[in-house]
């Protein structure tokens, strides 16, 4: 099985823009979570979706924003880029999201906003 | 509101030598608990979990932790370290509100 693929690997952006991302799970799985990952703050949950719904949601202002196609694959977008969004944006899927299920990471999106 | 700790954003040891990461909880009962490893430019990997069925738990690449309920502890050893153990770990604990919480990890460094 092809392991979880995020697009594109690497992004620039300007203040101000926006940015949408791209998660595609393993096959099968239906849960997909997203992360921000920084040197200070670490990884950080930003949402996580299952079957096309939100089920979870960490403590990200409302310009962070998800969907979950029918497909599984998920989207990530980020609205009026701010300096401090640079990150490495980190998508994970599992089969069905539960508790103590194994999460596969995807190798992330890194962002640079100037 | 659950949260980890980990001790030593650095740690380095020795090839050859015991490698003793730390990480410290704070959850509701029951806490799920992950030790998971990321190598340069790669997204993460599971080591372990603990789910309540041991408290001493095997991982994968000869890993280990211990779930020590009395000291709110989940420390991750390996007996004898290699080149390729060189990464970063990071703990991280799930708690009935299902959102997972890392620790800002720890970058091991094996020296010849």
């Amino acid at each position: 099985k092809a392991g979880v693929t995020q697009t594109p690997r690497y992004l620039i952006k300007t203040r101000g823009q926006q940015v949408t991302l791209s998660c595609s799970p393993i096959s099968g799985h239906r849960s997909v979570s997203w992360y921000q990952q920084t040197p200070g703050q670490g990884l950080q949950f930003l949402f996580e979706y299952f079957s096309e719904t939100q089920r979870n949601k960490g403590n990200f202002p409302g310009r962070f924003s998800g969907r979950q196609f029918s497909n599984s694959r998920s989207e990530m977008n980020v609205s009026t880029l701010e300096l401090g969004d640079s990150a490495l944006y980190l998508c994970a899927s599992s089969e069905t999201g539960v508790t103590n299920e194994k999460l596969f990471f995807g190798s992330g999106t890194q962002l640079s906003v100037l | 509101a659950q949260s980890v700790t980990q001790l030593g954003s650095h740690v380095s040891v020795s090839e050859g030598a015991l490698v003793l990461l730390r990480c410290n909880y704070s959850s509701s009962v029951p806490p799920y608990l992950f030790w998971y490893v990321q190598y340069p430019n790669q997204g993460l990997q599971l080591l372990l979990k603990y789910t309540s069925a041991a408290t001493l738990v095997k991982g994968i690449n000869g890993f280990e932790a211990e779930f020590k309920k009395s000291e709110t502890s989940f420390h991750l050893t390996k007996p004898s370290a290699h080149m390729s153990d060189a990464a970063e770990y990071f703990c991280a604990v799930r708690g009935r509100d299902d959102k997972i919480i890392f620790g800002k990890g720890t970058r091991l460094h094996i020296l010849p």
